[in-house]
């Protein structure tokens, strides 16, 4: 089966301008999660999604950032306007109920 | 609030010994999960080990192995006959039983492995 699949994988931006990441989780699982890695601040949870579901959002960082699920098989993340500390790698993850996560091989987002 | 500590920001070890990554936590829960992530520099994030806590048996994979003292709040990974392609990030996590699938992450340990 295929794992967590990101797009795109690099994406450099410049300032003001839109930004989507996209996600697909692995069949089967009912959560999805967005993380973001910085180096001043690590890995950091930002939202997930349980069935399609928004559950926790208290980890996105301002309202320039919003995350959609319309379905089970396809995740966005925006970041609107994009500002240069946004730049990171974002990771999307999935699981199954309560079980483990496994990741995606991430989007590295540089924001000029 | 749940914090994870990795207090080795970096550790070395020789090709084919053995190296061990501290990490420590604090929860008030009694259940609850322990992970550990490697990162190489794909920055690709792959769960090496998990650990339920109310197992009092260690998990082990392979090399990889784990000594889970619940009192003590300590959750620390071995890894035996060390490969090169074990260098990479090494992140610990716990994750707290019930509805949250939140995790929370130590800062790291990059593991060097010399030839």
């Amino acid at each position: 089966d295929a794992g967590v699949i990101q797009s795109p994988r690099h994406e450099v931006t410049e300032m003001g301008q839109e930004v989507t990441l996209r996600c697909k989780p692995i069949s089967g699982h009912d959560y999805l999660f967005w993380y973001r890695q910085t180096m001043m601040r690590g890995l950091e949870l930002l939202i997930y999604f349980n069935n399609n579901v928004p559950i926790d959002d208290s980890g996105m960082p301002e309202d320039r950032f919003s995350a959609k699920m319309p379905n089970a098989s396809f995740s966005t993340l925006k970041i609107q306007p994009s500002e240069p500390r946004d730049s990171a790698v974002y990771f999307c993850a999935s699981s199954f109920y309560k079980e483990t996560q496994y990741f995606g091989p991430g989007t590295r987002l540089l924001v000029l | 609030a749940q914090t994870v500590t990795q207090s080795q920001p970096e550790m070395s070890v020789q090709e084919a010994e053995t190296v061990t990554l501290s990490c420590t936590y604090d929860t008030s829960e009694s259940d609850y999960y322990l992970f550990w992530y490697k990162q190489p520099p794909s920055r690709q994030m792959i769960l090496v080990i998990r650990q339920e806590a109310y197992k009092q048996q260690n998990a082990t994979e392979n090399r990889f192995s784990v000594n889970f003292q619940k009192a003590a709040k300590s959750f620390s990974l071995k890894i035996s006959d060390s490969q090169l392609g074990d260098a990479a990030m090494y992140f610990c996590a716990y994750r707290k039983s019930g509805n949250t699938g939140k995790l929370i992450f130590g800062q790291g340990t990059t593991l060097q492995v010399k030839p």
